[in-house]
């Protein structure tokens, strides 16, 4: 059964960079047909689509938020990550990872880790 | 970007209510919409896939139909567990988009 954790610190300093990294365990990373997903929400609020990544294929990211975010994959380790540079309080929120996975012509998240509560504060 | 809009924003209903929530596109989705269900302290869960298929798992009470801009997701019967809040998502292009959410409350 595969299963995605978050991990991270849960306080980042203004201006400085969020780094999170999720963990696939019970599959392959590497298994194709699915997009590898970062998403996020600030309690209280909904959720908003950070970016994805595509293993050995590309990404796509928020256009409201790319200039400060890198999706990268470790496939030897299973993993994939987050960095989002040059946080502010705004940025304080429960980060996802989640597996996007397509099933005929759509694609859909059908796993999720439990997420990951990161808060930005001096 | 393509613009969600749920509605209502929340709801009150009890046990064994009919229960529609409506989901509204800024651009055709041709069914390409998904939605889901939270818990408070919990990570969303998929209910429904392509506008109306359900997910493996998901009790038959759930059910989802629209076409073009325009989505509902029905419970046919509110039971105990159900009471969430729900996401509706594109699926048509990148980046992916949410709606606000609707959130069922007990009457």
């Amino acid at each position: 059964q595969v299963q995605l954790q978050e991990s991270g610190p849960g306080l980042v300093k203004p201006s400085q960079t969020l780094s999170l990294t999720c963990t696939v365990s019970g599959g392959s990373i590497n298994s194709g047909s699915h997009y590898w997903t970062w998403i996020r929400q600030p309690a209280g609020e909904g959720l908003e689509w950070i970016g994805r990544i595509y293993i050995r294929g590309g990404t796509n990211y928020n256009p409201s938020l790319k200039s400060r975010i890198t999706i990268s994959e470790d496939t030897s380790k299973n993993q994939f990550s987050l960095n989002l540079s040059s946080v502010s309080a705004a940025d304080t929120a429960v980060y996802y990872c989640a597996r996007e996975t397509i099933s005929g012509s759509i694609w859909y998240f059908d796993l999720w880790g439990r997420g990951t509560l990161v808060t930005v504060s001096s | 970007d393509i613009q969600m809009a749920q509605s209502p924003s929340s709801l009150s209903a009890s046990v064994g209510d009919r229960v529609t929530i409506t989901c509204r596109a800024s651009q055709n989705l041709a069914n390409y919409l998904n939605w889901y269900q939270q818990k408070p302290g919990n990570a969303p869960k998929l209910l429904i896939f392509a506008a109306s298929s359900l997910q493996s798992g998901v009790p038959s009470r759930f059910s989802g139909s629209g076409s073009g801009t325009d989505y509902t997701l029905t419970i046919s019967s509110l039971q105990p567990e159900d009471f969430a809040t729900y996401y509706c998502q594109q699926a048509y292009n990148t980046p992916r988009s949410f709606g606000q959410g609707t959130k069922v409350e007990i009457k």
